[in-house]
């Protein structure tokens, strides 16, 4: 199993310019989360799904958008990037556990974007 | 307003030499309390979950605890290979899916 998986590593963007944050992860979970991580802060849910063509905002969903079409794709999209987006992007899915009705989330390696 | 404070931000220690990190949070009722260690440049990796105070889980040289307000990840004659940021996260009992993120502690164990 390769887990949960993103690309790209690293991405430098001008402003106003648009890009897919691409995340797969072959565990066959239906939960499957986006969030950002900034210096000293902790993660932010941007966005997360609960199963292909289920989507729903999290905390700080404004400036992105996503898609799921297949059980094992999360792609995040920006749109018009701003220095704000400057961030650390993390992918993760995750299983239920069903008598504690809570999930243990699985996370992939991240992508550092800079917007500039 | 549901929050998780974590501390020290940074914590310095001699190989062997034990202490704890501190996770407290402030929820409406608690589902679940899940620590994570995050190497940099990688993802959060997960280590465990609590449920209800008074709950323990061990691994390797880590033991997190759980209170009603707070909980500990001791950890016990650390090694270098210890070193990493640890994330503490809530979920509340009127939360499905979001977790609420504290920013981590910053562990340096030095040889």
């Amino acid at each position: 199993n390769a887990g949960v998986t993103q690309t790209p590593k690293f991405r430098i963007l001008k402003i106003g310019q648009s890009m897919t944050l691409q995340c797969t992860q072959d565990m066959n979970h239906n939960y499957m989360y986006w969030y950002r991580q900034d210096p000293g802060m902790g993660l932010k849910l941007i966005y997360y799904s609960v199963g292909a063509g289920i989507t729903d905002k999290g905390e700080v969903p404004n400036g992105y958008n996503v898609s799921r079409s297949t059980t094992e794709d999360f792609p995040l999209r920006l749109e018009l990037a701003a220095p704000s987006q400057t961030s650390v992007y993390f992918c993760a899915s995750s299983y239920p556990i069903v008598q504690r009705g809570t999930y243990e989330q699985y996370f992939g390696p991240g992508t550092r974007l800079t917007v500039t | 307003e549901d929050q998780v404070t974590q501390s020290p931000e940074a914590l310095r220690l001699q190989e062997g030499e034990s202490s704890s990190l501190n996770c407290s949070y402030t929820v409406s009722g608690l589902r679940g309390l899940f620590w994570y260690r995050q190497d940099p440049g990688k993802g959060p990796e997960f280590l465990f979950t609590l449920y209800s105070a008074g709950e323990e889980k061990e691994k390797e040289r880590l033991k997190a605890t759980l209170t009603k307000k707070e909980s500990f990840l001791h950890i016990t004659a650390p090694k270098p290979e210890d070193s990493a940021t640890y994330l503490c996260a809530v979920q509340a009992g009127d939360s499905n899916y979001q977790l609420i993120w504290g920013a981590g502690t910053k562990l340096i164990i030095k040889p």
